[in-house]
């Protein structure tokens, strides 16, 4: 069964340092997610992206992070400068139609980002 | 934002038992619901889902129920087995938009 695929699992970074998530969406899939969950709460909703530009973000999305998908296979998260509170993990998501109601989202297992 | 509210955070049940694990909703425009079930480690798995013309929806041992007018929906799991052990996240979207609003999520336990 195809599956999302994401690396590292783990993380580990320095304060103010530049991190780059990696992750291998579905092969057919054309909507792309990031997600991330602080350790005791909610699963968030970074952004989504869909023909080679950000369809929706969140407020946690602010100018330190940003996506690309570099080639036909890779969809990236880069946070630029890292902070103390971005220590999460972080999960990639993919569907075949982001905009379509009854829509499931297939999710990688996460990296786990800690910035010390 | 508490727009999808699990309010019971665990829950522990006996093997051949049912599971009813809760979820509500505030925002009127969520028209289609999900479960996801996470073992420890890995990602969210996708379990089943409920589009708002629907008040039911069942595969094998799991049914999800949509009560519109109470912004209810819940997931039984009958019967309940050990392997279902893990953390339960109700999930809703809406507007065409595909995000995922998620809830705290309810860990559930099945003894054997």
């Amino acid at each position: 069964e195809p599956e999302v695929t994401q690396t590292p699992s783990h993380q580990v970074t320095q304060m103010g340092q530049e991190v780059i998530l990696r992750c291998v969406p579905i092969s057919n899939h054309l909507y792309f997610y990031w997600y991330r969950q602080i350790l005791g709460q909610k699963v968030e909703f970074l952004v989504s992206f869909y023909n080679n530009e950000i369809s929706e973000k969140s407020e946690i999305f602010d100018d330190q992070f940003s996506v690309e998908r570099p080639d036909g296979s890779n969809f990236t998260l880069k946070i630029r400068s890292t902070k103390l509170e971005d220590s999460a993990m972080y999960f990639c998501a993919s569907s075949r139609q982001g905009g379509a109601t009854n829509e499931k989202l297939f999710f990688g297992s996460g990296t786990q980002l800690s910035v010390l | 934002d508490q727009q999808v509210k699990q309010n019971s955070p665990s829950l522990s049940v006996q093997e051949g038992r049912i599971s009813i694990l809760n979820c509500d909703y505030t925002n009127s425009m969520f028209d289609y619901f999900l479960w996801y079930k996470k073992y420890p480690a890995e990602g969210p798995t996708f379990l089943i889902s409920i589009s708002s013309i629907k008040d039911k929806n069942e595969d094998g041992r799991f049914t999800v129920f949509l009560n519109k007018s109470a912004k209810h929906l819940s997931l039984h799991i009958v019967p309940s087995q050990p392997g279902d052990s893990a953390v339960y996240f109700c999930a809703a979207s809406g507007g065409n938009t595909g995000k995922l609003i998620f809830g705290q999520g309810t860990t559930l336990q099945v003894k054997p």
